[in-house]
């Protein structure tokens, strides 16, 4: 089955830890994205690449780290710089950039 | 940043009748892309339409783009309860080599049996 996955379905960081949410894609795709969503909102982009070992920032940036070491996995780092990590957060591929996003289940992160 | 914005926020009807949800945005683009969410899940992309087409049909759904406008509608045709999901639009921007898609804060449909 071609798809993409995340892991942990539900993730639970505690004060000052950093934490590390999967990103794994089959499809053979260049293009790969980390967005944060919060209730009733809309997508905030973190992180995105359109290559492997290259990278860029999104919108929200400060707090995240992420590598590309391999074209099928996009990890994504929450660090304890994070102050309000408390989100559900969504990864995407594209064969290209700008074309379609394929996206995985989500990975919902919360603060004990 | 957001480029896409769509209105209305929040939609109910009932099943069988149509649904309509508009997308607005600022900059010229190279083409706007649907998506539907469930709750707690992944967004699943509906339509593509690129800055030469007007129209396009899949299903029950409808797509229409008005580049003069900078805005785009969504129809979808006897909706049924499996419809109820929030609907986003998204942007490719012309000029952009960032590679990026631009995503509006979303619709939320809800199809009453």
């Amino acid at each position: 089955d071609g798809g993409i996955t995340q892991s942990p379905k539900y993730l639970f960081r505690k004060e000052g830890q950093n934490v590390t949410l999967s990103c794994e894609q089959n499809l053979n795709h260049d293009a790969m994205y980390w967005y944060r969503q919060d209730p009733g909102q809309g997508l905030r982009l973190i992180y995105y690449s359109q290559i492997v070992n290259d990278f860029q920032k999104g919108d929200i940036a400060e707090g995240y780290s992420v590598s590309r070491e391999k074209k099928e996995s996009f990890p994504l780092t929450v660090t304890s710089a994070q102050k309000n990590p408390t989100a559900f957060y969504l990864c995407a591929s594209s064969t290209h950039p700008g074309e379609t996003q394929y996206f995985g289940p989500g990975t919902r992160l919360l603060v004990l | 940043s957001q480029q896409g914005e769509e209105d209305p926020q929040a939609l109910s009807i009932q099943e069988g009748e149509n649904a309509t949800m508009n997308c607005s945005y600022k900059t010229s683009i190279n083409n706007l892309q649907w998506y539907r969410q469930n709750s707690g899940r992944g967004l699943v992309h509906l339509i593509l339409i690129r800055s030469n087409e007007r129209e396009k049909h899949s299903g029950r759904l409808r797509v229409t783009l008005d580049t003069s406008k900078k805005s785009s509608s969504l129809l979808i045709t006897a909706s049924r309860a499996a419809d109820t999901a929030s609907y986003f639009c998204a942007t490719d921007r012309r000029g952009s080599t960032l590679g990026r898609l631009y995503f509006g804060r979303g619709t939320q449909l809800t199809v009453w049996p």
